[in-house]
């Protein structure tokens, strides 16, 4: 099975300034078909989870622009910007390339 | 709008059998690769089974296999998760949501399978 080792696991942030998640996977996550499924997912307390990037930077509908996703092979971040008290909540990387698919133990983005 | 709604979550003792549905509206459900993930009380996402457009293809975690059973009724837009033999480490919510472009596009709000005696 392909691991998902994100870091780092809490990320205390000040309202309006940036946070950087990084997700690395145990293999690459490049498909066969040249597509690297590897997405960004949200969960805000109580919430179930909300998707944010698909395909390492594409940004699902609706999702603010301060959300970006970047990377390839292994290594993939995703970015905030300018951080709001609405993105408070747990992020996930979670690969599709290949089955079982496999999330990343969620990092917990807090405000300081 | 997309909508999920799972239901048939509840109490089942260790051994025992539930099965979980999840109505799907607002898309057009044929069309789509529909997905079971689940998440132990204060723990992370875990992936469970997904199962291809038409029925063909399911797939499982290791965890689930031979357990489990996903399947759809796409005249009912229904997707189910039949887990027997069931585990205290099976108690999680579970969710289903759509699959598209190697992701899970839209969530339900879950429902809650406690195994315990």
């Amino acid at each position: 099975d392909i691991v998902m080792t994100q870091t780092p696991l809490s990320s205390p942030v000040t309202l309006g300034q940036p946070a950087s998640i990084s997700c690395r996977s145990s293999q690459s996550l490049v498909f066969s078909d040249g597509n690297t499924y590897l997405s960004w997912l949200q969960q805000r307390p109580g919430q179930p989870p909300r998707l944010l990037i698909y395909k390492i930077s594409n940004r699902f509908s609706g999702v603010p622009d301060r959300f970006s996703g970047s990377g390839a092979g292994t290594d993939f971040t995703l970015k905030i910007s300018r951080v709001e008290a609405e993105d408070v909540g747990v992020y996930y990387c979670m690969q599709a390339t290949q089955f079982p698919y496999t999330f990343g133990q969620g990092t917990k983005l807090e405000i300081k | 709008e997309v909508q999920l709604l799972e239901s048939g979550g509840g109490l089942v003792q260790p051994g025992g059998s539930l099965r979980l549905s999840c109505a799907a509206s607002g898309f057009t459900f044929s069309s789509y690769s529909m997905i079971w993930v689940r998440q132990a009380p204060g723990k992370g996402l875990e992936w469970v089974s997904e199962i291809s457009a038409g029925g063909g293809g399911t797939y499982y975690a290791n965890s689930v296999k031979g357990r489990f059973t996903i399947s759809r009724d796409n005249s009912k837009n229904t997707l189910y998760l039949q887990m027997n033999s069931l585990r205290d480490e099976d108690t999680a919510v579970y969710y289903c949501a759509k699959g598209l472009m190697g992701a899970t596009t839209n969530w339900g709000q879950g429902t809650l399978v406690t195994v315990s005696s």
